[in-house]
């Protein structure tokens, strides 16, 4: 049982470059959730899906967009990257939207140069 | 080592004492409440939770206290071990996402 992976755990871009941040999750949680973390910011939601089929966004959507695939997956795509989005993000999964606990992934460092 | 959490509230605490993190909900509404640790390069790890009709909830060591009236959650640690340093988040929801607070770094001093 893996819980909440994701890959990769490190990347750089260059401005303007895009890329797929992947996750998935082995728990039959009906929710996935998209965050970022800047120092001193705590997590910040950028988007979240509460079942399959839906998205919705969060706190910080601009400049990202996400797909739900299936139960298990929920990727998150950055169209141009800019060096604002260097950022760590995890992946969450969980029950209930919010009021339940979160499980997360270890986390994707990405640098934006 | 981790960037994240630079520019956070610090708690210094001896080995062996107790600790208490304290946090500030903003939504009145909220009914679910939790508290994560998050290790140097990890992702959050779920520690304990409590659910508005209580206002209190022990688990192994750890101890979540809610206060509705002044919007106030605390985490109390007992018998602090090195391994307790982490930063510790705050997180409240209801039938929306989870909403976290800033958090907290404890830094336990041997």
């Amino acid at each position: 049982n893996a819980g909440v992976t994701q890959t990769p755990k490190f990347q750089v871009l260059k401005t303007g470059q895009s890329m797929t941040l992947q996750c998935a999750q082995d728990m039959n949680h009906n929710s996935m959730y998209w965050y970022r973390q800047d120092p001193g910011m705590g997590l910040r939601l950028i988007y979240y899906s509460a079942s399959e089929g839906t998205t919705d966004k969060g706190e910080v959507p601009n400049g990202y967009n996400v797909s739900r695939l299936n139960k298990r997956e929920f990727s998150l795509r950055l169209e141009s990257a800019a060096p604002s989005q260097t950022s760590v993000y995890f992946c969450a999964s969980g029950d209930g939207t919010g009021g339940a606990e979160q499980y997360f992934g270890p986390g994707t460092r990405l640098t934006v140069t | 080592g981790e960037s994240v959490g630079l520019h956070l509230p610090t708690l210094s605490v001896q080995e062996g004492d107790n600790s208490i993190i304290n946090c500030a909900y903003s939504n009145s509404a909220s009914d679910y409440f939790i508290w994560y640790k998050q290790e140097s390069g990890k992702g959050p790890q779920f520690i304990i939770d409590i659910r508005s009709n209580m206002d209190k909830r022990q688990g192994q060591r750890v101890t979540v206290l809610l206060n509705k009236t002044v919007k106030h959650l605390s985490l109390q640690i007992a018998a602090t071990q090195p391994g307790d340093s982490a930063v510790y988040f705050c997180a409240e929801g209801q039938n929306t996402p989870l909403v976290f607070g800033k958090g907290t770094r404890l830094s336990v001093i041997a």
